[in-house]
């Protein structure tokens, strides 16, 4: 699976959207893009997915570029109970039989203030 | 959204006792299930993969007679500290994937254990 590059922290005001990059520079054709995040002391949620398309769903929107080598998670309205630790993760999607299975990297560090 | 159900949630034992963990697959029947662990302020690290009726797949460095893996039915894993010490204390999350989950392929996860070993 594909590596990715995140920013190891950022900070967002409370009401403004948060957008957090991320690369993966060496993604293959049948890899998506998942977001994960992490409350501290908490098991990792899903956020979203997506291929190539941008992607909304009630949470965050996910935007691909269109050589799909980054993409950029927003959480349009920012709140304090967003301050997470946020994973992008390149993963082959389908089931192939074999188990394909998330590996984390070290993830954004989303602080929301006041 | 699909729940995944771990328990116990928080877990204090003494050295060389046995501690086991559940996961289970609230409303979905999951086909696989991944077990992670995760130090202090550092990122999940998967210890094993199993697939329902068949024996777990292990990462490189995690002993399977250390840490047993038990999936026997499409919802229910079980993770069995063996003998543990006091440099197994970590937080523990397992991980399921939907048996069908086509394009979606999407893993769910639960809220972890945090095992303390005295």
């Amino acid at each position: 699976d594909a590596k990715t590059t995140q920013p190891p922290s950022m900070d967002c005001a409370e009401g403004r959207a948060a957008n957090l990059p991320c690369n993966h520079s060496t993604i293959s054709g049948n890899e998506y893009v998942y977001w994960y995040r992490q409350i501290h002391s908490q098991g990792p949620q899903y956020i979203i997915h997506g291929l190539k398309n941008n992607e909304t769903n009630e949470m965050a929107s996910l935007i691909i570029t269109e050589d799909r080598k980054s993409s950029t998670l927003i959480l349009p309205h920012a709140t304090l109970r967003d301050t997470a630790v946020y994973y992008c993760i390149v993963r082959v999607a389908a089931n192939t039989g074999t188990a394909s299975k998330l590996t984390f990297g070290t993830g954004t560090r989303l602080q929301v203030t006041l | 959204g699909a729940v995944v159900s771990q328990h116990p949630s928080r877990v204090i034992c003494k050295s060389g006792t046995s501690v086991k963990i559940e996961c289970r697959s609230l409303d979905f029947q999951a086909t696989t299930m991944f077990w992670y662990r995760q130090f202090p302020k550092k990122s999940l690290m998967l210890m094993a993969t199993s697939n329902e009726g068949s024996k777990a797949t292990y990462e490189q460095g995690v002993e399977k007679d250390k840490f047993l893996i038990n999936h026997a039915s499409l919802t229910l894993s079980t993770l069995t500290v063996t003998s543990a010490h006091p440099e197994d204390s970590s937080f523990y999350i397992c991980s399921a994937r939907e048996k069908w989950g086509g394009t979606k392929n999407i893993q769910y996860f639960g809220a972890g254990t945090r095992l303390s070993v005295l």
